[in-house]
């Protein structure tokens, strides 16, 4: 069936580095992905909407220029944290819709820690 | 403006017992998704039902089922002889619009034990 596959799962950095993520779907096109933050103990929360082939749709709050995405191609988002700081460490995770043809699933990415020490 | 509430933050159960986490949400549209997702501890979010605003017919998958009232914009979530492997964080969310975005539930963390 249709995956959504994220990586990496775990990413230490240093911080003040960048770090990249990525997102892809493995046998489905998705025009759309979802950034989802989750720090702990704590729900999910949207960061922004991923479009291909035009700019991301930042949710309120989250620094666009920090949080750099990038939806090149119809299977693949990236999402790039910039500049990494010790209060960026979070579980990030990715999400795409299946479309009408897998009854509207959401798939999400087994998502990906990221530690900045 | 769309709103997921799981009151329960935490619930302990001994083993075999049942547990009910509850959902209420709240949204103007008239059509919507309501999903559940399970997250043990590796972080992953395992799909477990989603229901669609017009279907209020209650559902059973083995241990688990599903109330939905749309008079009390609930959809409450059982578990039937609960076992240790259901030790988890459950997530209730809302799916409304032509978006594919989820708002999520705060989560009820589900702990099973001997």
């Amino acid at each position: 069936g249709a995956v959504v596959s994220q990586h990496p799962s775990w990413v230490i950095c240093k911080s003040g580095t960048s770090v990249k993520i990525e997102c892809r779907s493995l046998d489905f096109q998705a025009t759309t992905m979802f950034w989802y933050r989750q720090f702990p103990k704590q729900s999910l929360m949207l960061m922004a909407t991923s479009n291909e082939g035009s700019k991301a749709t930042y949710e309120q709050g989250v620094e666009k220029d920090k949080f750099l995405i990038n939806h090149a191609s119809l299977t693949l988002s990236t999402l790039t944290v910039t500049s990494a700081h010790p209060e960026d460490s979070s579980f990030y995770i990715c999400s795409a819709p299946g479309g009408a043809s897998s009854g509207n699933t959401i798939y999400f990415g087994e998502g990906s820690w990221l530690t900045v020490v | 403006a769309q709103k997921v509430t799981q009151a329960q933050t935490e619930i302990s159960v001994v083993e075999k017992e049942d547990v009910t986490l509850d959902c209420v949400y709240e949204t103007r549209d008239t059509t919507y998704y309501l999903f559940w997702y399970k997250q043990p501890p590796s972080g992953e979010l395992v799909f477990l039902i989603r229901r669609n605003s017009f279907d209020e017919q209650n559902e059973i998958s083995g241990r688990y089922s599903w109330n939905f009232q749309k008079s009390t914009s609930s959809f409450n979530f059982t578990i039937t002889a609960s076992q240790v492997v259901d030790s988890a964080v459950y997530f209730c969310a809302l799916l409304t619009g032509t978006a594919s975005k989820l708002t999520f539930g705060t989560g009820t963390r589900l702990q099973v034990t001997l």
